[in-house]
């Protein structure tokens, strides 16, 4: 597609829960990134797929997050027992990779709130 | 881990002031990237920076990158109400998890009409 689509905009849901974040990422682009952005704070990484494989998990902040890209596309961000901590505009990026440069290209993020 | 500090968090100005922020690394980068945040936007990615001591300018934006590639700075002259919104740096380091980009927690520019 033309940008990086992520659905759903927003997501409100109770304790506990579980959460699924949907992203679409521009056509070509084999990078795929996660990040998550907390009011008055810059974009935290989470998780970094080159291809379908999860180059990089090490910002999953406990094993109640888990994201797949089992395509080399789309990718899922997936919450179990969602705590209000959690709440927060989870944004998608993907990127061309090209030697010496990772430049994201940003969705416009999927903002949740845990009640 | 790899810490990137951003200074001030806010910043007000009068229309036609000028405006700097200033980003600084824990770590050496192998590059910087500056984003721009518009209110209730996305982060849109600026320029990235690679060499040491590199300037790149963008009409008013100037955009620095220190000898040491541990800081950087990105000043504003004459700004615009089109300028308003939260400016963040974005550093990569060599080697490990190359790829993923530390960002710093934001300039928030207002400006005044």
């Amino acid at each position: 597609g033309a940008g990086v689509s992520q659905t759903p905009s927003n997501k409100v849901t109770e304790k506990g829960k579980y959460v699924e974040l949907r992203c679409d990422p521009i056509s070509g682009h084999t990078a795929l990134y996660w990040y998550r952005q907390s009011l008055g704070q810059g974009p935290e990484f989470l998780i970094y797929f080159q291809g379908t494989g999860a180059a990089d998990d090490s910002g999953l902040p406990n094993d109640r997050f888990f994201a797949v890209r089992p395509e080399g596309s789309v990718s899922t961000l997936k919450i179990q027992r969602t705590e209000r901590g959690d709440s927060a505009v989870y944004l998608c990026a993907s990127s061309l990779l090209r030697s010496g440069a990772n430049v994201l290209t940003f969705g416009a993020g999927s903002r949740l709130t845990v009640l | 881990g790899q810490q990137v500090m951003q200074i001030p968090q806010y910043q007000h100005v009068q229309e036609g002031e000028d405006f700097t922020t200033y980003c600084n690394s824990s770590t050496t980068l192998s590059n910087i990237q500056w984003y721009k945040q518009r209110p209730g936007g996305h982060p849109v990615f600026l320029i990235q920076l690679v060499k040491s001591g590199e300037v790149k300018k963008q009409k008013r934006l100037t955009f620095q990158f220190g000898e040491a590639k541990k800081n950087s700075s990105l000043h504003i002259t004459a700004t615009q109400t089109t300028d308003v919104g939260t400016y963040f740096c974005a550093g990569s380091t060599q080697g490990g998890s190359a790829r993923q980009l530390t960002f710093g927690s934001g300039t928030q520019l207002t400006v005044l009409p």
